[in-house]
């Protein structure tokens, strides 16, 4: 069975850090997504990353992928305010996609 | 572009109660699935849809029904609401028959049970 565990699950941190959000999934997969959710909000969908060595970028925000480790990590380059949210990772296995159980990330001033 | 759209929003049941939460899509995507998001657990899928007349159960589907009538519209129907039923619900599709793209979500249906 697919498991996907993200840590930590609570991250507070200073606005201009650098910190990173570790996702582990327990079955061979070849594509992971980063989701982002606000509160009482919907999901936004952040990256998807498709193979091994997959890196993508998006304005403070980089995740990679490693799939023979099954690791993906989110990395946040220095922090702001507006990145405060919970951010999902979610492992594909044929027509199941199951999420991690989420970081709610504190981004404070 | 209206994407995928859920109905109603905020529900109050009583145990044992029955309702269909609504969910429509005008992207004509072929996959579209259901989830419940409980606190500290993710989102977990109910049950998945590949096509019109096909679908299938997902990791928590005991106590809720779909049908999948019309390529637009998946209803979520809980027949006999229970309080472990309290929970967001969210309804999602993709263009591809598996998930092989970007999921899109609906804004989520709140729905309590007393």
């Amino acid at each position: 069975e697919l498991k996907v565990e993200q840590n930590p699950l609570f991250l507070s941190m200073q606005e201009g850090k650098n910190y990173t959000i570790y996702c582990n999934y327990s079955t061979t997969s070849d594509r992971l997504y980063w989701y982002r959710q606000d509160p009482g909000k919907s999901l936004e969908s952040l990256f998807v990353l498709l193979s091994n060595g997959a890196v993508k970028q998006e304005g403070r925000l980089m995740a990679s992928l490693d799939t023979k480790a099954r690791l993906s990590t989110l990395h946040i380059t220095a922090a702001v305010h507006d990145l405060s949210a919970t951010y999902f990772c979610a492992v594909v296995l044929i027509n199941d996609m199951r999420f991690g159980a989420g970081t709610r990330l504190t981004v404070k001033p | 572009n209206a994407g995928v759209t859920q109905t109603p929003k905020f529900q109050v049941l009583k145990t044992g109660q029955s309702m269909t939460l609504q969910c429509a899509q005008d992207m004509n995507h072929e996959y579209m699935s259901w989830y419940r998001q409980d606190p500290g657990m993710g989102l977990r899928l109910i049950h998945y849809s590949v096509g019109a007349g096909i679908t299938d159960q997902g990791e928590v589907p005991n106590g809720y029904n779909v049908s999948r009538s019309t390529t637009e519209d998946f209803p979520l129907r809980l027949l006999s609401a229970a309080p472990s039923q309290t929970s967001v619900y969210f309804c999602a599709s993709t263009e591809a028959s598996g998930i092989g793209g970007e999921l899109f979500f609906g804004e989520g249906s709140r729905l309590t049970v007393l």
